[in-house]
């Protein structure tokens, strides 16, 4: 069980905007630590997707967008496209565990 | 083009210790920006972070398997080490290292580059 919550499941049709949201509390996105995401395909390498809430490493198509607010961040795609089936997941750090966490993640479907 | 390379045996016996290194190349692991990192994926489950060292050597470890783990560097060969004792059956996973790029501070870091990932089983 995570210390951040993400929506098991998340779908929707090509060209079609989808968010995953990312659910902390008091002690990490909330404590106003930053959130980070990631896009991981089976078999391959865990990709950084969004860094510091809301920016784009070099590379990233700016469909993706990210965005946090109190105790929550989200993770927005538009214009849907089948390469984007993959998990999502959140990272941000805790201070009650005194480390970095992940959320459980989110899978991807695009119908 | 930074690159990590995960190494060590994919099969270990319950009760013994797995041991990975993660090769790094294209770049320093003495650099004062970055941290290193180990993570882990479970089958069937989420990523979860086991550990993470600076090149100085200060080490930071999940709270659920710091009693097991061992994070150690070797700047001369530019590498870093995974020692989990112990082990069970619970423990297999595909483990990944990663280097971690401090934000703001040490806490907002994040993971930017990764290695393709060692499958290792726990099994007799």
């Amino acid at each position: 069980q995570s210390v951040l919550t993400q929506p098991p499941s998340v779908s929707g049709a090509p060209g079609q905007r989808v968010t995953i949201s990312c659910t902390g509390s008091s002690s990490n996105i909330g404590a106003a630590y930053d959130v980070h995401w990631y896009q991981h395909l089976p078999g391959k390498a865990p990709k950084l997707l969004i860094y510091t809430n809301s920016n784009r490493p070099s590379g990233v198509p700016d469909r993706f967008s990210g965005s946090k607010s109190g105790t929550s961040a989200s993770l927005a795609i538009t214009g849907l496209q089948a390469e984007d089936e993959a998990d999502y997941y959140c990272q941000s750090y805790d201070s009650s565990l005194s480390g970095w966490v992940f959320g459980g993640g989110t899978k991807l479907t695009v119908l | 083009q930074l690159q990590l390379q995960e190494s060590g045996p994919g099969l270990v016996k319950p009760s013994e210790t797995l041991s990975l290194t993660c090769t790094v190349s294209g770049g320093s692991i003495s650099s004062v920006s970055y941290y290193w990192g180990w993570i882990r994926q479970s089958p069937g489950k989420g990523l979860e972070w086991i550990g993470t060292i600076y090149y100085s050597g200060s080490t930071y470890y999940n709270p659920s398997l710091k009693s097991r783990v061992t994070i150690s560097v070797d700047t001369s060969k530019n590498r870093f080490s995974l020692n989990l004792s112990s082990v069970t059956a619970a423990d297999t996973a595909v483990y990944y290292c990663a280097r971690q790029t401090k934000g703001m501070t040490v806490a907002g870091s994040y993971f930017d580059y990764w290695g393709q990932g060692s499958q290792v089983t726990v099994s007799s």
